[in-house]
């Protein structure tokens, strides 16, 4: 079967950094893709991989191994508005979005 | 950049009434449109797929005759809750694909839907 793992729920402090990991066993791989979700609103899109290695976009980046079907999301200088669910999602063979359930990053000050 | 616009934001209806929900995009043609539900504290949960000119595709345990979707245009899919229950409340959110090279998905800012 087709599986994405991610931690339920983190805790990380103002200022500093954090890493959500990803874990995925897909039929085909497309892609791995990044979104942010606050609460009751829709994701919004933040990264895309489908090399192995680090893709940087400001604060954020997200690092890619094909080879060991992991992922993680870096998060720095975090800001009280970082406090949302990070989705991490793959795309198998036919193209379709499998959705790991999610993180809860919790940001105290 | 891709905007996904969904109507209506949210809505209340009795049980036992139909409701449609529209996603459109408005400035991009999407060629293929999904619909996801999410409850309260889990995940994206795909129901069907949609492509433009064809019938959709949905996914196992979702109900074909109760979730009817017209995917009609290139900018315009609906979805249509059926004999609406209690049951079927949710957070429906769309996204739409075009032609892109990174195969991403935009998403549509979702319609609430709470059934009396």
């Amino acid at each position: 079967g087709q599986n994405i793992d991610q931690p339920t729920e983190m805790t990380a402090t103002e200022g500093a950094i954090v890493q959500i990991n990803c874990t995925y066993q897909t039929s085909g791989f497309n892609g791995l893709f990044w979104y942010q979700q606050h609460a009751g609103e829709a994701p919004t899109f933040l990264s895309y991989n489908v090399l192995d290695g680090l893709e940087e976009k400001g604060r954020f980046s997200s690092f890619l191994s094909r080879s060991k079907g992991y992922s993680y999301l870096l998060l720095k200088e975090l800001q009280m508005k970082d406090s949302a669910s990070y989705l991490c999602a793959v795309m198998d063979s036919n193209y379709q979005l499998i959705w790991g359930a999610g993180t809860k990053l919790i940001i105290k000050p | 950049g891709a905007v996904v616009s969904q109507h209506p934001s949210w809505v209340i209806c009795k049980s036992g009434t139909s409701v449609k929900i529209e996603c459109r995009s408005l400035d991009f043609q999407a060629t293929t449109m999904f619909w996801y539900r999410q409850f309260p504290k889990q995940s994206l949960m795909l129901m069907a797929t949609s492509n433009e000119g064809s019938k959709a595709t949905y996914e196992q345990g979702v109900e074909k005759d109760k979730f009817l979707i017209n995917h009609a245009s290139l900018t315009l899919s609906t979805l249509t809750v059926t004999s609406a229950h209690p049951e079927d409340s949710s957070f429906y959110i769309c996204s739409a694909r075009g032609r892109n090279e990174n195969n991403e998905q935009f998403f549509g800012p979702g319609t609430r839907l709470t059934v009396l």
